[in-house]
This record gives C-alpha cells, sequence and structure tokens, in this order.
C-alpha cells in the first residue's frame, strides 16, 4: 500500500511564525503535491513537484514556498503565518499526474 | 467536478439499502475519473477510478458509472454500512500532464 505520512496532525502557531509542514511518501513516486481544503472552497493546489529540486506554483502559491531536496520528501513552507492560512493541508504523491494518494493531513491553526 | 458552495449536499440513506453519489464535469477532454472517500478529520482515499474508454468498473460493493454523452459520473455503493458514512468527491484529469480537478464532494450520511 502506498503511503503518505505528514509531520503533524494538529498544529498551532502564532502570527508571524515559520511554520515547516512536512511530508514523506515511501512509493518511490515522482510527483508531490501540497494542497489546502477549506469548507465551500474544496482542494486548492499550492504548489507541486514532479521531480528532485523542481517545483511548479499552483492555483494559490502566495505565501508559501516548498523544498524537496530529496525525492520522498516535500515540505511546505509558510514563512510568515497569518490568520487567514487556518486551514487543512494536504499531500499527495503520485506516479503521473492522475492517481494521486494523499497523507491524513495536517490541521494549522494561526492566531 | 462543480463547486457547490459553502454547504455540501448530502444523501442521507438507510444502512442496507444502496447509495448513489453523482458527479457532474465540464471538461469534454477529461479521460481519467477518481472517485475519493474523506472521512472526518482524515486525507482523501482514493476508492475506484476509471478511464475514458471505459462506462463502467466494479470494486468491491463500489461500482462507478461513466456517461461521457452528458459527462456525467457515479457512484453506486451496495449494501451501505455506517462506515460508509464520509465526503465522498470525484476528480478529473484531462491526460498525461494535466493535473487533477477536484469536485466539492457530498456528504453520505448513514443511518442505523
Amino acid at each position: 500500500d502506498v503511503k503518505v505520512t505528514q509531520s503533524s496532525r494538529y498544529l498551532v502557531k502564532r502570527t508571524g511564525e515559520k511554520v515547516f509542514l512536512e511530508c514523506v511518501q515511501d512509493m518511490d513516486h515522482e510527483n508531490m503535491f501540497w494542497y489546502r481544503q477549506d469548507p465551500g472552497l474544496g482542494l486548492r493546489l499550492i504548489y507541486f513537484s514532479y521531480d528532485v529540486k523542481m517545483k511548479e506554483k499552483g492555483d494559490i502559491p502566495e505565501g508559501y514556498s516548498v523544498s524537496r531536496e530529496k525525492k520522498e520528501r516535500f515540505s511546505l513552507i509558510l514563512e510568515s503565518a497569518s490568520t487567514n492560512q487556518t486551514s487543512m493541508y494536504l499531500c499527495a504523491s503520485s506516479w503521473t499526474t492522475d492517481t494521486q494518494y494523499f497523507g491524513p493531513g495536517t490541521r494549522l491553526t494561526v492566531l | 467536478g462543480e463547486s457547490v458552495g459553502l454547504h455540501l449536499p448530502t444523501l442521507s440513506v438507510q444502512e442496507g439499502d444502496n447509495s448513489i453519489i453523482n458527479c457532474a464535469y465540464s471538461n469534454s477532454a477529461s479521460d481519467y475519473f477518481i472517485w475519493y472517500k474523506q472521512e472526518s478529520g482524515k486525507g482523501p482515499q482514493f476508492i475506484i477510478d476509471i478511464r475514458s474508454n471505459m462506462d463502467k468498473r466494479q470494486g468491491q460493493r463500489v461500482t462507478v458509472l461513466l456517461n461521457k454523452t452528458v459527462k456525467h459520473l457515479s457512484l453506486q455503493i451496495a449494501a451501505t454500512q455506517p462506515g460508509d458514512s464520509a465526503v465522498y468527491f470525484c476528480a478529473e484529469s484531462g491526460g498525461a500532464g494535466n493535473m487533477l480537478t477536484f469536485g466539492g464532494g457530498t456528504r453520505l450520511m448513514v443511518k442505523p
């Protein structure tokens, strides 16, 4: 079975803090994705990566950056967290851009 | 899939009945479709997929039907169980290099 893990299930941070969300997959997938999920807005793509050290902006990259130093690990960084970044963050990975397998999610609250 | 606004459509069924969850898509070039199940507080879980060269695919207790003519996808769950209670959403892809586009989801509630 594909396993995608995320470093934290719940996270509480203060406005202005730098936040790191880590994602690891164990299936040697080329592609990795970061989404945020908000009520009424569904899943929105923040960034994705199709190879080590490669990254592409998704639909809502503002306020976020990413890092992919190793194939199995994709990090989402909030340089200066703001309250409107309170959300559920979901990481996914895939062989192609078709079937994506998701991690359990990190519920981030920014106070 | 279509955005459904602030409130998810809800389907309420009796335990043991069959459930049908629908999804409309707009991109006629989409050739790959997936259904995901998301339980409260968890990440989406892959259920079943179908390519556009098929109109039906069956899994364990689940069947996906694809009608390309009207751009409609459905997920049928046989003998619905309390553990099936979740939000279900569809996703579509237009082919190699195209990203998945996700629908807004339908909440399935199973009454014991």
